[in-house]
């Protein structure tokens, strides 16, 4: 079975500093991995998705994750974070059985916090 | 705009009460999912479906049914109310895993 880990439960970050949210996962196989984003009250957004091609994906907002096979990672980055990024966000690991659509496995998220 | 429409955003009930939440999609998806959100626990799956009629157990189906007579239509049905079922619960639907999902804005269900 697929489990993923997000190592940070809250992370501060300065407005305008970068930003580097830990991703981990466990799969046999190539996985599909999304990052979602939860504002408060709000239910989850896609920021975006990697399957396969190129291991660096670019998503909504300026955001974008690294794909590193080796390290079974999906980092999710943003050069500089905004007071608007401050949100919920939570890495995502799903498989295809064949005969259905598998549910995806969600991380247990990471609170982010902006400073002004 | 795609959506998935949660019919209730707030909702209080009795223990022992049988609730039913709905969730509506109008994407034409094929699959439909129940997570429930706690904190320190993140998501976790109710129940899924792939097709109309048809259903599979997610993580956690105890104490949970649904229902998917129509393909955009997927019920969550809690038979009787517990405390312990205190929880925001978010719909999702996806034409696939590869193309990840839509989610509803959530109910938060409060059991008193």
């Amino acid at each position: 079975a697929q489990s993923v880990t997000q190592p940070d439960i809250h992370i501060t970050v300065s407005e305008g500093a970068s930003l580097e949210l830990r991703c981990n996962y466990s799969y046999g196989a190539t996985p599909y991995l999304f990052w979602y984003v939860q504002s408060p009250g709000q239910g989850l957004q896609l920021l975006l998705k990697y399957f396969s091609g190129d291991t660096l994906v670019q998503g909504i907002k300026g955001f974008e994750a690294e794909f590193k096979r080796s390290q079974s990672s999906f980092n999710l980055r943003k050069p500089s974070v905004h007071w608007s990024d401050a949100a919920e966000y939570f890495c995502a690991v799903g498989a295809y059985s064949g005969g259905g659509a598998d549910g995806l496995t969600f991380g247990k998220g990471t609170h982010l916090i902006i400073q002004p | 705009d795609v959506k998935v429409t949660q019919s209730s955003r707030y909702l209080v009930k009795r223990t022992g009460e049988k609730v039913f939440l709905e969730c509506v999609q109008d994407m034409d998806h094929e699959n439909m999912f129940w997570y429930r959100q706690d904190p320190g626990l993140g998501l976790r799956l109710i129940y899924f479906s792939y097709d109309v009629k048809m259903k599979e157990k997610g993580d956690i189906p105890e104490g949970y049914s649904v229902s998917r007579e129509k393909k955009e239509r997927f019920s969550l049905i809690l038979e009787s109310a517990s405390t312990n079922q205190t929880s925001m619960y978010l719909c999702a639907s996806s034409a696939g895993t590869g193309f990840g999902y839509t989610f509803g804005s959530g109910t938060r269900l409060t059991v008193v």
